[in-house]
């Protein structure tokens, strides 16, 4: 196991499209996040998943996105009717069952949406 | 409403020198914060963790001290090497939040040789 890995690395996508990112986390770790990050911002937390149910959701993220991870295993994070505003790099991050805090990264994805 | 600050400037500093960053924050009780690094285009990696009820902790060159009185952490390289040159992002959580963090918007260190 390599660490947490996403896919695409980059999306290029037309305003409006419907866009899916997928994210593999490492096999021993129950939790899953999402963040979102913008040029110049730290990520900021969009939702979090333990095992496969969904625990929280940020207020950022509005109807268009939705978010799964059946089985506890991988991770989906869609975009419908993407905006200009969605552009950003999308990162998943797993951890182990607590006392796990330490929290790893994939490579993020980097949504462009023109 | 929940605020962490650090320094949006870059931080120059030459090879050889302690390069030190500050993270502070405000209406929030942390239980623990991480540091992290990023190198562009890539996912935040972790560096460190303190808690609370901790003072300081370090790590080879690292060192990360909490002062939950003034509300900051202070994160220091020695030694520094052109290699540490990123971004270096803070990072809170509560107890009891399933580790979910709060990014503040991390600081560019720039280490010259």
């Amino acid at each position: 196991d390599t660490g947490v890995s996403q896919d695409p690395r980059h999306k290029i996508t037309k305003r409006g499209q419907n866009v899916t990112f997928r994210c593999d986390p490492i096999s021993e770790h129950n939790r899953l996040y999402w963040y979102r990050q913008t040029l110049g911002q730290g990520p900021e937390f969009l939702t979090y998943f333990q095992n496969e149910a969904q625990l929280e959701k940020s207020r950022l993220l509005s109807d268009r996105f939705s978010a799964e991870r059946p089985k506890g295993s991988f991770s989906t994070l869609e975009i419908q009717r993407t905006e200009q505003g969605d552009s950003a790099m999308y990162l998943c991050a797993s951890s182990f069952p607590p006392p796990g805090t330490e929290a790893f990264f994939g490579q993020g994805t980097r949504l462009t949406v023109v | 409403s929940q605020k962490i600050e650090q320094n949006s400037e870059a931080l120059n500093i030459q090879e050889g020198k302690t390069a030190t960053l500050t993270c502070n924050y405000t209406n929030y009780s942390p239980a623990y914060l991480q540091w992290y690094r990023q190198d562009p285009g890539r996912g935040p990696v972790f560096l460190l963790l303190i808690r609370e009820n901790e003072k300081e902790k370090r790590k080879e060159r690292l060192k990360v001290t909490f002062d939950t009185t003034l509300k900051q952490s202070l994160f220091h390289i020695t030694a520094s090497q052109p290699a540490d040159s990123a971004t270096y992002l803070c990072a809170l959580a509560r107890v009891g939040g399933y580790n979910k963090l709060i990014f503040g918007a991390g600081t560019r260190l720039a280490v010259h040789p």
